[in-house]
């Protein structure tokens, strides 16, 4: 059963806290992203990869951190300075980072700070 | 920079008809179109992906236009079922860009 798989699917977190999304695949992809969504808002990107051990940042990168040490994990960690956390979370793959080929999505965390 | 809009932001429909969603950027630089569905709090489904070099796409009950000139694309869905009832996301992947740049989305709803 190949997909891309997000935990957990709620997380509440304290401020001042670090937390960690994870985001796995077993599909092969070489290329994975990071997207967050929020309410009346395009998702926007906050870091990518395009092969191991190498990641870039994205549109909002301030306050969050990845890395890539395994081709099918690509964690997120949300660090205490992102101002405003609370959101939803994509993770999302490609075959490779190519323009031609589509991103498939996990199911998603949505992150709450209480 | 891209940006991408989509109107209306909201739709309601009666079961049965055809109807169309509208997507429209800035940029026509572009590589491809994509259109997504999102049920939910859950993840995307990946619809149907336009190359720059096409005009149209098509799966089963969707259809999807581009018109890279004028920084426009359709999805057109046919004969619609309560079951079509989602936010659906259009985005665009730019020249030379590695991410995609998404819209806003438009909750349908099908009323049965």
């Amino acid at each position: 059963d190949g997909g891309i798989t997000q935990s957990p699917k709620y997380l509440f977190r304290k401020e001042g806290q670090n937390v960690t999304l994870s985001c796995e695949q077993n599909l092969n992809h070489d290329a994975m992203y990071w997207y967050r969504q929020d309410p009346g808002q395009g998702l926007r990107l906050i870091y990518y990869s395009q092969i191991v051990n190498d990641f870039q940042k994205g549109d909002i990168a301030e306050g969050y951190s990845v890395s890539r040490e395994k081709k099918e994990s690509f964690p997120l960690t949300v660090t205490s300075a992102q101002k405003n956390p609370t959101a939803f979370y994509l993770c999302a793959s490609s075959i490779a980072p190519s323009t031609a080929h589509t991103q498939y999505f996990g199911p998603g965390t949505r992150l709450t700070v209480l | 920079k891209q940006e991408v809009t989509q109107i209306p932001a909201a739709l309601s429909v009666p079961e049965g008809e055809n109807l169309v969603l509208n997507c429209s950027f800035t940029d026509s630089a572009i590589y491809n179109l994509q259109w997504f569905r999102q049920d939910p709090g859950k993840g995307l489904t990946s619809l149907l992906l336009i190359q720059s070099s096409q005009r149209e796409q098509t799966s089963g009950r969707l259809n999807a236009s581009l018109d890279k000139s004028s920084g426009r694309s359709t999805l057109y869905i046919a004969a619609s079922q309560p079951g079509d009832s989602a936010t659906y996301l259009c985005a665009v992947r730019a020249t030379g860009a590695n991410n995609l740049f998404f819209g806003t989305g438009t909750r349908l709803t099908v009323i049965p």
